[in-house]
């Protein structure tokens, strides 16, 4: 198993232009979800996902959006970039019954 | 709504010696999951141990333990033996058993903990 995959692992933006970060699991897990970590504050949940089909709001959607057509699959969509989005993000999952995550690499993303 | 504090920025901890990071939360749930994680120079997000609020007895992992306190809310990680790969961030999180529906986990801040040879 591969775990949990992002892309790309580096990326800089510029003000206003848009991208998705990409996230995979090959566990059949139904739980995904994506934070950001930045200093000082932890990890912050942005969107999360209970099953393909279905998505939710963390504690800082504002400026994302998410979908989960499969349950391999929750991209992370940045629609105008800014650079309070600066930030380095984690996509995690886990499945129904085992409560601990699983965590990919990270993507640090820079916004000039 | 819930929230985890850390509130030790930074530990620092001789080889071979114990450490104890601390983490406090709050919560109106009786049932929920505590973890701590662990996030070394590579970024990588590593789970170290998880706690069952339902569970009295507290969970060991090889050199590492936890003093789970649920009247006081008070989740800390003992690292015992500490060696120079225990150098990273640590993180205390929260998790809801799900009976309010919610899925979502909250972290700490973290504590930076450092080995010294």
């Amino acid at each position: 198993n591969a775990g949990v995959t992002q892309t790309p692992k580096f990326q800089v933006l510029k003000t206003g232009q848009s991208m998705t970060l990409q996230c995979a699991q090959d566990m059949n897990h139904e739980y995904m979800s994506w934070y950001r970590q930045d200093p000082g504050m932890g990890l912050r949940l942005i969107h999360y996902s209970v099953g393909a089909g279905i998505t939710d709001q963390g504690e800082v959607p504002n400026g994302y959006n998410v979908s989960r057509s499969t349950t391999e699959d929750f991209p992370l969509r940045l629609l105008s970039a800014a650079p309070s989005q600066t930030s380095v993000y984690f996509c995690a999952s886990s499945p129904r019954i085992v409560y601990e995550q699983y965590f990919g690499p990270g993507t640090r993303l820079t916004v000039t | 709504a819930q929230t985890v504090t850390q509130s030790q920025p930074e530990m620092s901890v001789q080889e071979a010696e114990t450490v104890t990071l601390s983490c406090t939360y709050d919560t109106s749930e009786s049932d929920y999951y505590l973890f701590w994680y662990k996030q070394p120079p590579s970024r990588q997000m590593i789970l170290v141990i998880r706690q069952e609020a339902y569970k009295q007895q507290n969970a060991t992992e090889n050199r590492f333990s936890v003093n789970f306190q649920k009247a006081a809310k008070s989740f800390s990680l003992k690292i015992s033996d500490s060696q120079l790969g225990d150098a990273a961030m640590y993180f205390c999180a929260y998790r809801s058993a799900g009976t309010s529906g919610t899925y979502k986990y909250i972290f700490g801040t973290g504590t930076r903990l450092k080995v010294l040879a």
